[in-house]
């Protein structure tokens, strides 16, 4: 069964550091990229970026650039999303969500087939 | 940055058709995808590209998209279904390909 496992839920204070994680199983890995979109509390889905676990290769929307990190680690089959100093609006439900290929006129579009569970990080002085 | 646009909610009767709209600059030249997403759940994939169907969702769900609307068609509708669905494409060669519409809350009456 193809699955994508994702770390538990955080807490943090403002300023700190944090990596949550996705483990992926019953696929091949490097074979798909992995996406990663934030859910901010009832509001809805935002695509962050996404990376190419086969070479960790990543990609970010402007929203999101500069920001966080994504990652991945072939040989744990495992992506991470990462941040270096949160801040109170980084409160949201993360999830992680594998994207499919279809070969279109302009070249490939993406959708995304399986997803995580999610991780609520809430960042709280 | 390329915009899809949905209807913030959509009311149906049990047993009727829901039919959830997502608009965008020809988007009938996009492939459109569709996601359900109950409460305190992750999403799931329902339709892709613009009427395929993944394995297990019910024939119940169908889309189409042509010109500057795409639609998510649900016939006999259940409580089940109740739900926020979201429209989304890879709008290629954008800094930001990866775009989902705002959500539309579809309630069962």
């Amino acid at each position: 069964e193809v699955q994508l496992v994702q770390s538990g839920a955080e807490v943090k204070k403002p300023g700190e550091s944090l990596r949550i994680s996705c483990k992926a199983s019953g696929y091949s890995f490097t074979n798909y990229w992995i996406s990663w979109v934030r859910q901010m509390p009832g509001k809805g889905l935002e695509w962050m970026g996404k990376v190419d676990p086969a070479d960790s290769h990543a990609s970010y929307s402007p929203s999101f650039q500069g920001h966080v990190t994504i990652s991945a680690d072939k040989s744990i089959n495992t992506a991470y999303l990462q941040w270096s100093s949160l801040t109170a609006s980084d409160t949201a439900m993360y999830y992680c969500a594998r994207l499919r290929a279809i070969s279109g006129g302009l070249g490939y579009y993406y959708y995304m087939d399986v997803w995580g569970k999610g991780t609520t990080v809430t960042v709280s002085s | 940055s390329y915009v899809l646009t949905q209807p913030p909610s959509v009311s149906v009767a049990p047993g009727k058709t829901a039919r959830i709209t997502c608009g965008g600059n020809n988007i009938g030249s996009e492939s459109v995808h569709w996601y359900q997403q109950k409460p305190v759940q992750a999403p799931v994939l329902v339709v892709y590209d613009d009427s395929d169907r993944p394995s297990g969702i019910p024939e119940r769900f169908s889309g189409s998209n042509s010109g500057n609307t795409a639609t998510l068609t649900i016939s006999r509708v259940e409580a089940g279904d109740e739900a926020d669905y979201y429209c989304q494409v890879w709008h290629t060669g954008s800094a930001h390909p990866g775009v989902f519409g705002g959500g539309t809350k579809l309630t069962v009456l």
